[in-house]
C-alpha cells in the first residue's frame, strides 16, 4: 500500500528559528497535503499542493511538490510558540488526485520550540 | 459554525462492551470518514462515505462497522470491543469536487479495559 515517510520524527528548535521537514512515498502523489495537529484537535489543513514543482505559502509556513512527485517539504521560517504542534503530511489514497476516497498520513513531525 | 462535531469526546469501556461514535457536519459535504490515530503512528482510515447511501472499507475496517445516516451524520460502531481498539478516532468530511480539502473533528478518545 501506500506509505508516506516523514522526517525528522520530532524537532527541538528555539524562537526564532526557521524549520524544515519532508515527506517522500514510493509512489506516485498527484496531491500533497499538509496538516498541523495542536494537542486535543483534529488536524487542520496548513497548505495544500496540486501541481509537481509548486510552491505555496501561507504566511510563514511554505510548502513545495516535489519534480518527482514521490516527495514533499514544508517550511517554517521565525517559529514562534504557537507553532508547536505535529505536522502531517497526507496524500489521496487513489492517485486520482482529489477523489473522496480517503486521505493516508505520514507519522508525523513533532514540533518542539524552546523559548 | 460548529463544523464537525464528534460524540463523546471520552469514553472507557469494557472489553466485549457495544457502543456507537456520532459524527454529523452541518458544511453540507457529501463525503464522510472515519480514522484512528495511535501513538506515533498518523491517522488510518477506517471506514469511508463518499456520498449519502453508500460506505467502503478503509485500511483497518475490521472489527467496525459504519452508518451514514442521513447527509450530516455518519456513526462507527464496535460490536465487541477489544483492547486493540483503544486509540483516539476522528471524523472528518469534505465537500464534492476535486481537490478538497477534509475538515476534522476533534476526535473521540476511547479506551478499552
Amino acid at each position: 500500500g501506500q506509505q508516506l515517510n516523514q522526517s525528522p520524527q520530532s524537532m527541538f528548535i528555539q524562537e526564532g528559528e526557521d524549520v524544515s521537514m519532508n515527506c517522500t512515498s514510493s509512489s506516485i502523489f498527484n496531491t500533497w497535503l499538509w496538516y498541523k495537529q495542536d494537542p486535543g484537535e483534529g488536524p487542520v489543513l496548513l497548505i495544500a499542493l496540486y501541481k509537481a514543482g509548486e510552491l505555496t505559502s501561507n504566511g510563514r509556513l511554505t510548502a513545495q511538490f516535489g519534480i518527482t512527485r514521490k516527495d514533499s517539504f514544508l517550511n517554517i521560517s521565525a517559529s514562534i510558540p504557537s507553532d508547536v504542534g505535529i505536522y502531517f503530511c497526507a496524500g489521496p489514497m487513489t492517485h486520482s488526485g482529489g477523489g473522496a476516497d480517503g486521505l493516508t498520513f505520514g507519522k508525523g513531525t513533532h514540533l518542539i520550540i524552546q523559548p | 459554525n460548529a463544523g464537525v462535531t464528534q460524540t463523546p469526546k471520552f469514553q472507557v469501556l469494557k472489553t466485549g462492551q457495544s457502543m456507537t461514535l456520532q459524527c454529523a457536519q452541518d458544511m453540507n459535504h457529501n463525503s464522510m470518514y472515519w480514522y484512528r490515530q495511535d501513538p506515533g503512528m498518523g491517522l488510518r482510515l477506517i471506514y469511508y462515505s463518499a456520498s449519502e447511501g453508500t460506505t467502503d472499507k478503509g485500511e483497518v475496517p475490521n472489527g467496525y462497522n459504519v452508518s451514514r445516516l442521513n447527509k450530516r451524520e455518519f456513526s462507527l460502531r464496535l460490536e465487541s470491543a477489544a483492547p486493540s481498539q483503544t486509540s483516539v478516532y476522528f471524523c472528518a468530511s469534505q465537500a464534492l469536487g476535486g481537490n478538497q480539502p477534509q475538515h476534522f473533528g476533534d476526535g473521540t478518545r476511547l479506551s478499552i479495559l
